[in-house]
């Protein structure tokens, strides 16, 4: 089994700054990773898929990047509704994985 | 748009079962896999297996094997999801959901969750 790992736990940030919230796999998962955020209450919604791919009716401010085993979302101006959780989640091998998740909470 | 409908959210005893559904909706139902998702309170995103809406032939995470059964109805575009022999720890919102998987990202829908709180 792959093993996600995101860094940090909790990350806190001022509205309009930048956040990074990494993601480290156990082994590589080439480009077969996906970023998702989920706010209270809520089921997970995709904001990045391929590594770098924003999904559907993402803002811009949200980009990812990485290969491999290494990843970083990055969230160029935060917004007040991005003050939640975020996921990623490996889909290059069975069984399918997530990280435990960064809460960006406001500074 | 695909839509993912649940059931609604329960209290169960110890030791009871749930089936939790997943109706599916404005997509042709077998085109996607149907995966489950565990998440307990406060807790992050557990991924439970899935279900082949073509064959019907369910795949476990090897940490839920034994209690769990994934099923379809194909006539009515829903998936289920039941539990038997419920502990305190299966309380969470569980979700159906469309995922990318085996190195691809066809579509990814989610369910709005389930609750299950088990407790006597």
């Amino acid at each position: 089994e792959i093993v996600m790992t995101q860094s940090p736990v909790t990350l806190s940030v001022s509205p309009g700054e930048r956040a990074t919230l990494s993601c480290r796999a156990s082994q590589s998962v080439s480009s077969n990773l996906a970023w998702y955020q989920q706010k209270p209450g809520q089921a997970p919604r995709l904001l990045i898929y391929g590594a770098s791919t924003r999904a559907t009716g993402i803002p811009a401010r949200f980009s990812g990047s990485g290969s491999g085993t290494e990843f970083t979302l990055t969230i160029s101006s935060l917004q007040s509704e991005d003050f939640v959780v975020y996921y990623c989640q490996q889909y290059n091998n069975w069984p399918l994985t997530f990280g435990g998740g960064t809460k960006v909470e406001i500074k | 748009q695909v839509q993912l409908v649940q059931s609604g959210s329960g209290l169960k005893k110890p030791g009871a079962s749930v089936k939790v559904s997943c109706k599916a909706s404005e997509y042709t139902f077998t085109r996607y896999a149907m995966h489950w998702v565990r998440q307990a309170p406060g807790q992050g995103l557990e991924w439970m297996g899935w279900i082949n809406t073509n064959t019907g032939h369910p795949t476990y995470a090897q940490d839920f094997t034994g209690r769990l059964v994934f099923s379809l109805d194909s006539s009515v575009t829903t998936a289920y999801l039941q539990i038997s022999s419920l502990k305190a720890d299966d309380t969470a919102v569980y979700y159906c959901a469309q995922l990318c998987s085996g190195g691809s990202c066809d579509n990814v829908s989610w369910g709005q969750g389930t609750l299950v709180t088990v407790s006597s």
